[in-house]
Formats: C-alpha cells, structure tokens, sequence
C-alpha cells in the first residue's frame, strides 16, 4: 500500500542534544510538510517542500531545520532540543495542484529529557 | 490569533444518532475546508472535504456545510457508530505561491455511546 512512514515512532532525547526524525513515501508526492503537535493543541506547519524548494513559516524557530534529499525521503533536525520541544511531529504529503487533501503518517512522538 | 477554532473539545452522542462538529474560521482567504479523523497513536485521517463554492458535501454517512457569511462549517455524521469515536480536525487551507497551507482547529473528541 503507497503510505507515509515515519521513523521513529517514539524518539527520546536528552536536553540539547541533536535530534532527527524521517520520513518517507512511497505517493511519489512532490509536495511534503512538517508539523509540530502539542498536546491538545492544533497542528502547527512548521516548513514545507515543493519539490526542492524549502519553504519556512515565518514562526519556526531557527532551532528547526528540515532536508529533502530526495521525492521520497524528507527530514527534520531538531538542533538543540528543548523541554518545550517535546510533541508529536507529523509528516504529510501531496501532490500539488487543485485541491485536493494531505496524506499524514503516523507521527513520531518526541521526549526531551 | 487562532484562525480556526473548534469550540468544544468533546462530544459524546449515542449510536444511532446524529453527531454535529462545529469550526469556525476567521480569514476569508480560506478556500477549502477538510476534515480529518485521528485516532490514538495514529497520524490525521482524510474524512472529506469542501471548497468554497459549495455549501454541501455529501460522502456515505458524512455530510460537511459551509456557511461561508458567517465563516462557519459543520460535520455530520449520520447514524453514528462506535467505529467513530476519534478525535476530528477540522482544517482550513489557502494557498500562497502554487503551495497549499493549512491551518488546523484543536480538534474534537467524539465518543459514540452504544
């Protein structure tokens, strides 16, 4: 079944240390999204991909950064996480044009010790 | 500035019966509404969907409305069943140089009671 994947499911790290997340999908969608989730809280866009083209919301912090290596594969870095870090980060994908939904993984949850 | 907005975080209704998801939104700009359905430990579900230039959007047992003057959209979930307790989200989308963005509500729980 085409679906997004998102590894780890659970991530637990330690108070400034470096942190990635992935995510991958077999759509071949050339549109793929980052956002943060707290909890009981809205999901939040935190950047997304068109393609190669990197696009940040205006509110991500510097903290946040994001790598696209491929259609398939995309990336979150969490440079020095902290408390306030901790939530569950969702990747989605579309496939741009029209309108049309986004496809979301299952999310990795993220613990910052 | 919360520019969609669930109002109520919980809704418990008896199977059987209708369920009602509210969201209101206040950027006129959105041109297409969505529903997703989230269940515990697993990412956003897309449930269905609106644009703007219709108020009514029927798919099996969910129908979504948009009232677009007074910025308001329903979910109905006509009979509801246990299989539909989640959590459901409504969302908002613009679109800003070729690319769809969108803003999500906080969400409500639903709980169907047998």
């Amino acid at each position: 079944d085409a679906m997004v994947i998102q590894n780890p499911r659970y991530q637990v790290t330690q108070f400034g240390k470096p942190v990635t997340l992935s995510c991958s999908q077999t759509l071949n969608h050339n549109v793929m999204y980052w956002y943060q989730q707290k909890s009981s809280q809205a999901p939040k866009l935190l950047f997304h991909y068109y393609d190669k083209d990197f696009n940040n919301e205006a509110d991500t912090p510097d903290n946040f950064q994001s790598r696209r290596p491929n259609t398939s594969f995309c990336f979150l870095d969490i440079r020095s996480p902290g408390l306030g870090d901790a939530a569950m980060y969702l990747c989605a994908t579309r496939i741009a044009g029209g309108y049309n939904e986004q496809f979301f993984g299952p999310g990795t949850r993220l613990t910052v010790l | 500035d919360q520019q969609v907005k669930q109002n109520s975080p919980s809704l418990s209704v008896q199977e059987g019966r209708i369920s009602i998801l509210n969201c209101d939104y206040t950027n006129s700009m959105f041109d297409y509404f969505l529903w997703y359905k989230k269940y515990p430990a697993e990412g956003p579900t897309f449930l269905i969907s609106i644009s703007s230039i219709k108020d009514k959007n029927e798919d099996g047992r969910f129908t979504v409305f948009l009232n677009k003057s007074a910025k308001h959209l329903s979910l109905h979930i006509v009979p509801s069943q246990p299989g539909d307790s989640a959590v459901y989200f409504c969302a908002a989308s613009s679109f800003l140089q070729g690319a769809q963005k969108l803003v999500f509500g906080q969400g409500t729980r639903l709980t169907i009671n047998p």
